[in-house]
């Protein structure tokens, strides 16, 4: 089972930054936090991931709070083909992803 | 384009007859992931490989299923005897060595649809 939760949906005004929460409260202390995007069609794209620092890239940034229990996804500017569903995923202990529902994105003009 | 490749892109069967896909890694991925995703579902795991040896299975992976890695290169999912639920998307993945801290890419999946 997943071990994460996140919202079902969000929307988010082109242009502005994208905040997507995650809850991994039963995180263990080794575990990292990855998120993956899926546009509709394709395979899931890999955007950032971190273990307790907060990390940043050319796609996003990954804030995670300090006892690791949440983190977020910030896309700071936000367009229309950052609509998809990002997952949150903790890396199983097993060296696997378990994928759960993910939040859906829509941008809109 | 280097990145994770599956063929076919999409398969139309009919119930009760074998399927394979194929999956072509990244070069020097040593690591290869096969996923199953129905509508509306995030993707589920189904086996990996190192190498040419399969580490794991889930128990999603029933005895029709069947991967195989045999030189540690490319991958092959073989469904026999196709149920109508085995209508999805089939995802492959590599990496390099283990997730601990590098990410898994994924390809663009085989759309199989059972009729």
């Amino acid at each position: 089972d997943a071990k994460t939760t996140q919202p079902t949906s969000m929307d988010c005004a082109e242009g502005r930054a994208a905040n997507l929460p995650c809850n991994h409260s039963t995180i263990s202390g080794n575990e990292y936090v990855y998120w993956y995007r899926q546009i509709h069609s394709q395979g899931p794209q890999y955007i950032i991931h971190g273990l307790k620092n907060n990390e940043t890239n050319e796609m996003a940034s990954l804030i995670i709070t300090e006892d690791r229990k949440s983190s977020t996804l910030i896309l700071p500017h936000a367009t229309l083909r950052d609509t998809a569903v990002y997952y949150c995923i903790v890396r199983d202990n097993t060296d696997k992803l378990i994928f759960g529902t993910g939040t859906r994105l829509q941008v809109f003009p | 384009d280097t990145g994770v490749s599956q063929n076919p892109r999409h398969k139309i069967t009919k119930r009760g007859q074998n399927v394979t896909f194929r999956c072509d890694p990244i070069s020097e991925h040593n690591r290869l992931y096969w996923y199953r995703q129905t509508l509306g579902q995030g993707p589920e795991f189904l086996t990996y490989f190192q190498n040419e040896a399969q580490l794991e299975k889930s128990r999603l992976l029933s005895d029709r299923f069947s991967a195989e890695r045999p030189k540690g290169s490319f991958s092959t999912l073989e469904i026999q005897r196709t149920e109508q639920g085995d209508s999805a998307m089939y995802l492959c993945a590599s990496s390099v060595g283990q997730l601990m801290n590098t990410e898994a890419f994924f390809g663009q999946g085989t759309r199989l649809t059972v009729v």
